[in-house]
């Protein structure tokens, strides 16, 4: 079947714009996942959602970044403002269940590299 | 502390030669997940295993085999025949059960193959 999705693959913008990222996670996935990932390491969770709602958000850097999953489906990141340190891999996964106590594998899509100038 | 080092910054290799990539950790947990990933060149992040904190039996899939030590709190990955296509940067990570889907990753590890 599809895996996960992301819309675009690359972009390219100016500094101080508004730039909105998508997320089409696997069919039947519960849970998704957005993640920053800097050159040479590991990904940074940013925001983690279970239907349509936010579980957590506490790794969003500021109030520049915004996720929603309005119908539990598809998922928007969004950055307002963006700066240049806002350059980035920025990756969704998705999980067929995300509940505490348990840990359902993660499966990731090909991230979006976004570059402000 | 929750942890996971990979010390091996770069792994270079000369094809099929087998070759081993650490993995330890750190948690105050006694049950938790751990992972390995792969990233080829071409970006994308590919899951390779799962392994729960209570099963410690060796695994193989293939050319791959994982062996999880909880006496060393260790989790390392071995390719044995090594292939010009394994060559990719290889994370691994945990998962605390208490906080399920936060993932700590490792640095990773740069493997390269050479024909």
């Amino acid at each position: 079947g599809a895996g996960v999705s992301q819309s675009p693959r690359y972009k390219v913008t100016k500094r101080g714009q508004d730039v909105a990222l998508r997320c089409d996670p696997i069919s039947g996935h519960v849970s998704l996942y957005w993640y920053r990932q800097a050159l040479g390491q590991g990904p940074e969770f940013l925001t983690y959602f279970n239907y349509e709602a936010q579980q957590d958000k506490s790794g969003l850097p500021n109030d520049r970044f915004s996720a929603e999953r309005p119908e539990g489906s598809i998922s928007t990141l969004t950055i307002q403002r963006t700066e240049q340190r806002d350059s980035a891999m920025y990756r969704c996964a998705s999980s067929l269940v995300g509940m505490r106590g348990f840990t359902d594998t993660q499966y990731f899509g090909p991230g979006t590299r976004l570059t402000v100038l | 502390a929750q942890k996971v080092t990979q010390a091996q910054t770069e792994i270079s290799v000369v094809e099929k030669e087998d070759v081993t990539l650490d993995c330890v950790y750190e948690t105050r947990d006694t049950t938790y997940y751990l992972f390995w990933y792969k990233q080829p060149p071409s970006g994308e992040l590919v899951f390779l295993i799962r392994r729960n904190s209570f099963d410690e039996q060796n695994e193989i899939s293939g050319r791959y085999s994982w062996n999880f030590q909880k006496s060393t709190s260790s989790f390392n990955f071995t390719i044995t025949a090594s292939q010009v296509v394994d060559s990719a940067v290889y994370f691994c990570a945990l998962s605390p059960i208490d906080s399920n889907y936060q993932l700590i990753w490792g640095a990773g590890t740069k493997l390269i193959i050479k024909p």
